[in-house]
């Protein structure tokens, strides 16, 4: 498959625990996108880099959120100190211009 | 004001109907549009570009009025099979560079025998 490949597909973490997620994006797309979605909302913009350069980071997104992408592969999301507002469904995407994003299928994140 | 907003619905149809969706955004820099399909707990998937000409892809036609700020989808013939989540996306680009894809909230569709 040389779809979107995310890691773990589901996490259930106690609150106050640190995750971290991976994504591996389409080989040779430059861009990759983090998203975060709930139920009936759309996916919301969580963060951006064009190679290894995270060019954008939302204004919603606390400081208990990092995203790296070293060498410009692979990417990973942590989430230090989780709480129960963070469980979602956690969407990497990647695109090889400014045009239509590939989604991989989620990490589902559950914290009790 | 949302950046794209949508009715959340539910359109339930019944099959062989004609429905269509609307999606109206704020940014007038916005750079390039597309409607995703998103089925129940799986990833959104690009179902077509929207140009201001107008585009169909067999049932489905996508149509932009920039003028408006406004994005439409109609479907014709629906089928059982069409029932999901649509979103509308817009592209805007970043002032550090680079792009994002901004979602509306999603039109649930329900096609009923």
């Amino acid at each position: 498959d040389t779809g979107v490949s995310q890691n773990p597909r589901h996490k259930i973490t106690k609150r106050g625990q640190n995750v971290t997620f991976r994504c591996d994006p389409i080989s040779e797309h430059n861009r990759l996108y983090w998203y975060r979605q709930t139920l009936g909302q759309g996916p919301e913009f969580l963060t951006y880099f064009q190679n290894e350069a995270q060019l954008e980071k939302s204004r919603l997104l606390s400081d208990r959120f990092s995203a790296e992408r070293p060498k410009g592969s692979f990417s990973t999301l942590e989430i230090q100190r989780t709480e129960q507002g963070d469980s979602a469904m956690y969407l990497c995407a990647s695109s090889p211009s400014a045009a239509e994003a590939f989604f991989g299928q989620g990490t589902r994140l559950t914290v009790v | 004001r949302k950046e794209v907003e949508q009715d959340p619905g539910p359109f339930n149809v019944p099959e062989g109907a004609t429905v269509a969706f609307n999606c109206t955004y704020s940014n007038s820099a916005s750079q390039s549009f597309f409607w995703y399909r998103q089925d129940c707990r799986k990833e959104p998937k690009l179902l077509m570009s929207v140009y201001s000409s107008g585009n169909e892809d067999g049932r489905f036609t996508a149509q932009l009025n920039r003028a408006s700020q406004y994005i439409s989808l109609l479907i014709r013939d629906s089928k059982l099979s069409d029932s999901a989540t649509y979103l509308c996306v817009v592209i805007t680009i970043l002032t550090g560079g680079g792009n994002k894809l901004t979602f509306g909230t999603g039109t649930q569709l329900k096609v009923e025998l």
